[in-house]
C-alpha cells in the first residue's frame, strides 16, 4: 500500500528527444506526487510536483501527466538534453503524512 | 544558501564498530530525515525527527538508532556496523508540514568491510 513502483530502471535517450518516466501507486491517500533529480555526488532536489486534483503540470522542458483513475503518474522531458543526465525519482505523500515515499529510480543517459 | 550538510563524504568501517554520521542543517526546520539509497530501491527511510529529541521509525529502522539532541543536528547511530549496510545515506530536512520543502544534503557513502 505504501509502494511506489517506478519504471525504467535506466533510460537511454538521444539529444533532443522525448524522455519518459512512469510510476504507479496503490494507495489512494496519497496527495502529493513530486519528481526529484540527483545528480553524481550530489543529493536529490525537488524538480516539479503535482497533486491528484490536476491531470497535468508543466515548468519548462518538463511534464507531470497524472492518471488519478489508473493510480499512475509519469514525468516527460522534451527536447531532452545531456545536462539532463541524472538520475530521477519519482515520490509521494499521504494525506497529513510526514514523510515521503520514493520510487526505485531512473538513470537517464541522454546522448549528444 | 540553505545548506544541509553531512560531515563525511565517504567512510570505511569494520564489522562491528559503532558509526556515527552526522548531519547539520542552518535552516531552522522542524523536521529532519535519514534515508539510505541503494541501486535498484530507490531512497529508503530509515528514521525521522519532528523536534528535538523526538524521533521515529521509518521503513527500515533495523541495526540504526538516531540522536536529535539540538534542533540543527541530527545523528545516525549504527550500533555495531554489518557488510549489508554499505550503502549511500542521505540526511534531509523540511519544514513545517510543507510537502515540497525538503533539502537533501549530498550524502555519505559508507562502506562496511
Amino acid at each position: 500500500q505504501q509502494q511506489v513502483k517506478q519504471s525504467p530502471q535506466s533510460l537511454i535517450v538521444q539529444k533532443g528527444g522525448i524522455s519518459i518516466i512512469n510510476c504507479a501507486y496503490e494507495n489512494t491517500a496519497f496527495d502529493y506526487f513530486p519528481w526529484y533529480q540527483q545528480f553524481p555526488g550530489k543529493g536529490p532536489a525537488l524538480l516539479i510536483a503535482i497533486r491528484p486534483d490536476v491531470s497535468e503540470k508543466k515548468e519548462g522542458r518538463f511534464t507531470i501527466s497524472f492518471n488519478k483513475s489508473a493510480k499512475q503518474f509519469s514525468l516527460h522531458i522534451m527536447d531532452s538534453q545531456p545536462g539532463d543526465s541524472a538520475t530521477y525519482f519519482c515520490a509521494a505523500r499521504g494525506q497529513g503524512a510526514q514523510k515521503l515515499v520514493f520510487g526505485q529510480g531512473t538513470r537517464l543517459t541522454i546522448n549528444p | 544558501d540553505v545548506k544541509v550538510t553531512q560531515s563525511s563524504r565517504y567512510l570505511v568501517k569494520r564489522t562491528g564498530e559503532k558509526v556515527f554520521l552526522e548531519c547539520v542543517q542552518d535552516m531552522d526546520h522542524e523536521n529532519m530525515f535519514w534515508y539510505r539509497q541503494d541501486p535498484g530501491l530507490g531512497l529508503r527511510l530509515i528514521y525521522f525527527s519532528y523536534d528535538v529529541k523526538m524521533k521515529e521509525k521509518g521503513d527500515i529502522p533495523e541495526g540504526y538508532s538516531v540522536s536529535r539532541e539540538k534542533k540543527e543536528r541530527f545523528s545516525l547511530i549504527l550500533e555495531s556496523a554489518s557488510t549489508n549496510q554499505t550503502s549511500m545515506y542521505l540526511c534531509a530536512s523540511r519544514k513545517g508540514r510543507i510537502p515540497y520543502g525538503y533539502t537533501f544534503g549530498s550524502g555519505t557513502r559508507l562502506t562496511v568491510v
